[in-house]
């Protein structure tokens, strides 16, 4: 089945306290993104990866860190997580700058 | 920069119909996605226009005029299940990426 991953799905951590938040796609797509939902605000970008070791900024980057190192896999990582950062987050991979993006389930996080 | 409106929220009856809008104001203009995303799940993708005019899926249709800045969700006869947020997503050319710029959704709800 063709999917896009995430784990946790629920995470409730500490200030501080370094977390990755995994993601993998198995449809072989090159784009891969993650964005933070937060309500009022709608989806925000955060990083973006048109293939592998290729990764830039999307709107709302600080405090967060990518890497691509394999194409089915793009992990987000909270070096220093803050409560500002409490957030609903989701991954999407799509095959193509034209093509529809398909979501991870969602991974709801909360820093205290 | 990029500017996508949409309304907050709307209501409508069962076996109605719905028009949810979006005007967007961005630099560059590549293709306009809509998606339709349940509480608490992930968005799942419904449509893209690239040219002027409309496209018909079913009971979802999607306008869409360049020249305006402007884009229709059209909803024909309303089911319950159709009570969800629905979120227009610009793609635009940028940063190299292409990846789209979501607004902030447009929650409808159905009424029995």
């Amino acid at each position: 089945e063709a999917q896009v991953t995430q784990n946790p799905r629920y995470l409730i951590t500490v200030t501080g306290k370094k977390l990755t938040v995994t993601c993998s796609q198995n449809m072989n797509h090159e784009y891969m993104s993650w964005y933070r939902q937060d309500p009022g605000l709608g989806l925000r970008q955060i990083y973006y990866s048109m293939n592998v070791e290729v990764t830039d900024k999307g709107d709302v980057p600080e405090g967060y860190k990518v890497s691509r190192k394999e194409k089915r896999n793009f992990p987000l990582i909270l070096e220093s997580p803050s409560p500002n950062q409490t957030s609903l987050y989701f991954c999407a991979s799509s095959l193509s700058r034209q093509s529809e993006q398909y979501f991870g389930p969602g991974t709801r996080l909360t820093v205290t | 920069g990029q500017n996508i409106d949409q309304p907050t929220e709307m209501t409508a009856t069962e076996g109605a119909i719905v028009q949810i809008n979006c005007t967007y104001q961005t630099s560059g203009f590549n293709g306009l996605f809509w998606y339709q995303q349940h509480a608490g799940e992930a968005p799942t993708f419904l449509s893209y226009n690239v040219l002027d005019g409309l496209e018909e899926k079913g009971r979802f249709s999607s306008f869409l005029s360049r020249s305006k800045g402007y884009s229709y969700l059209l909803l024909k006869e309303l089911q319950m299940k159709d009570s969800a947020s629905y979120l227009c997503a610009v793609s635009q050319p940028g940063k190299g990426s292409y990846i789209p710029t979501f607004g902030r959704g447009t929650s409808l709800i159905v009424h029995p």
